[in-house]
Order: structure tokens, then sequence, then C-alpha cells
């Protein structure tokens, strides 16, 4: 069955530290792997998108990475700020279906002052 | 340029109503699509649409239905509300390959 499943579900650090968010998925063959950010009582939006032969993706402060071979991805976030608290969701677009992603539940990230 | 427009943002409805909730887009994109998140849990994907006068059933289109009679609307109808209908619902928009566009999503309760 394709899963995303991410951890930690849900992670507070200070303003200014660094960290860095997982995405183990079972999702094979697949196209691409995508990150979002979802901020409380809004739409996601999109942050990074890499396909399955790219190793990593940036955005701002804000580093994608996928090991295909692990099926594993990472999202780091560089110098946090208080705008970067929201959820981050993985999301893994199956090669055999255009429209079918496969959404993990996203893990909840507060940055503290 | 309002992006991806979804309303109403909230509604109660009681058990056994129907409603229609609105997406608008004017960003004239292909692709719409429907979801459902409910807490602790991925977006699930409910109906989406590949053109005008296209729709297909994602994985959880039981107890609703949608239409597509422009590029630009893509309401999505719930007929005898259940209490199992309780969520939140995006829409969004894409275009091929590219990452979707979501509205800011509409938060209905059925009690």
């Amino acid at each position: 069955k394709n899963q995303v499943e991410q951890s930690p579900q849900s992670l507070i650090i200070l303003e200014g530290k660094n960290c860095t968010l997982q995405c183990n998925y079972t999702v094979s063959p697949f196209s691409n792997l995508r990150w979002y950010k979802q901020d409380t009582g809004r739409g996601p939006v999109s942050l990074t998108i890499m396909t399955f032969s790219e190793n990593t993706k940036s955005n701002g402060r804000y580093t994608a990475t996928l090991d295909a071979d692990t099926k594993q991805s990472s999202l780091h976030i560089t110098a946090s700020q208080l705008s970067d608290s929201a959820s981050y969701i993985c999301v893994v677009s199956p090669m055999d279906s255009n429209y079918q992603l496969i959404w993990g539940a996203g893990t909840k990230l507060i940055i503290k002052p | 340029n309002a992006g991806v427009t979804q309303t109403p943002k909230f509604r109660i409805l009681k058990i056994g109503q129907s409603m229609t909730l609105q997406c608008t887009q004017d960003m004239n994109h292909n692709y719409m699509y429907w979801y459902r998140q409910d807490p602790g849990m991925g977006l699930k994907l409910i109906y989406y649409s590949v053109g005008a006068g296209i729709t297909d059933k994602g994985e959880v289109p039981n107890g609703y239905n949608v239409s597509r009679s422009t590029t630009e609307d893509f309401p999505l109808r719930l007929e005898l509300a259940a209490p199992s209908q309780t969520s939140v619902y995006f829409c969004a928009t894409a275009n091929s390959g590219q990452p979707q566009h979501f509205g800011d999503g509409t938060r209905l309760s059925i009690l």
C-alpha cells in the first residue's frame, strides 16, 4: 500500500535554530516528491518539488533532500524564523497516476522566540 | 489576481441537508481538485477534473458530486450531509506537472 509517514508529529524549537523534518515513503515507483508548507487556517503552499533522479532542492532557507534507495526525504530549515511556524507536508506522486498524490499527515513546527 | 477562491469559509449543516462548496480560479489552470483534510490525516482526493466537461473520482468520492462547466469553476456538491463529512475542504488547481495551488478551505461541520 502506498504510504507516506512523517516524523516527528510535532516539534518545538527556538527562533534562529535549525531543524530537520523526516519523510519515509513506500510509494514505488514514483515520479516526484514534494514538500508543502501549511499555515494554520490556510491552504498548503508548495516549497520544493524533486523528481526521482534529484538528490536535493533548495528554496531560500528550506533545503529538501531525497534518497530514492532508502525511500527517505528530509526538509532542513536553516536559521528558523517565527513565520516558519506551520505544518510541513511531504507528498509523493506515484509514477502510474498523474492525479493521485499520496499525502503525509505533516509535521507541526512551532518556533518560539 | 485572486488565485483560488473558496466560498463559504465556514458552514454548519444539519444531518440530511445539502449544500454546494464553491471554487473558482483565475489562473487559467486546466486541472482542478477537491480534497478533504481530517485532523491528523493527510489530504484525501475526492474528485478531480482535467478540463471543462471532464471529471473523475478520487480516493473518497462517496457522498459527493462535482461538475466542471467552465475552466474557472469547480463546485462540490454534498447531498444528504452526514457527520462523517465534517472536515476541512480544499480546492486546488494546477497545470500538468506543476505544483498545486490551493484555496484557503471551507470548514464544514455536520451536526
